[in-house]
């Protein structure tokens, strides 16, 4: 079966530096690969969507890449805040219908 | 613009008891919808998911069921609760007829059996 793994350890950086978190697959590569944002008590806000045939795709502090070779996509915050502090969450379609997230990363941005 | 409404919000219910968790979306048509349960630190479990009124495909055999009365609505119902129950269950919507959606989810009921 499919899966989607992200590093479950949260993620503790620095205002004003680049967070980097990771999201690998397995199997097959699928043909889209998205990032969501969830806060706390919150459901999941859909962020960015990544293609397989783009290398990479960017929306203002975000940024997101997909490498079919390793299996994986990284997803970066440029510049950030404390308001990223969030947990964000890597998914994946398996089939038609059905979108398989990962278990997501937690970032804390420290001032 | 599309929305999608959640209730309630919280939820404290004795073992044994029934449920009914509703969800319904609005400014869209013929959306694809779904149920998640999240387990506090845990990823996402898909429950249900349902492409079209009346139509829907259970993931996890427990005791739970979901229907789909209306185009945009979604219930999901238990005759007896466990305590495993427990978690925040979250619905979602998607655009039907086309593959890799992007899913846009409620605030989510936080249930608590006791």
């Amino acid at each position: 079966s499919q899966k989607i793994e992200q590093n479950s350890e949260a993620l503790n950086i620095q205002e004003g530096k680049t967070a980097t978190l990771t999201c690998n697959y397995t199997n097959y590569s699928p043909a889209y690969l998205q990032w969501y944002r969830q806060d706390p008590g919150r459901g999941p806000v859909f962020l960015l969507l990544i293609r397989e045939n783009e290398k990479e795709k960017r929306k203002e502090r975000l940024k997101v890449t997909f490498d079919t070779t390793l299996k994986q996509s990284l997803f970066h915050i440029t510049a950030s805040q404390p308001a990223d502090s969030a947990t964000y969450l890597c998914a994946r379609y398996d089939g038609y219908n059905k979108l398989i997230f990962g278990a997501g990363t937690r970032l804390a941005v420290h001032p | 613009s599309q929305t999608i409404h959640q209730w309630p919000a919280t939820l404290v219910q004795p073992v044994g008891s029934p449920l009914s968790l509703e969800c319904t979306v609005e400014g869209t048509s013929n959306p694809n919808l779904y149920w998640y349960r999240q387990a506090a630190g845990r990823g996402l479990q898909l429950l249900f998911y349902s492409v079209g009124i009346g139509q829907i495909s259970s993931e996890v055999p427990q005791n739970l069921s979901a229907s789909r009365p209306q185009d945009r609505q979604f219930i999901l119902s238990s005759k007896k609760l466990l305590l495993s129950d427990s978690g925040f269950y979250l619905c979602a919507w998607s655009v039907g007829s086309y593959s890799n959606q992007p899913q846009h989810f409620g605030d989510g009921t936080r249930l608590s059996i006791l």
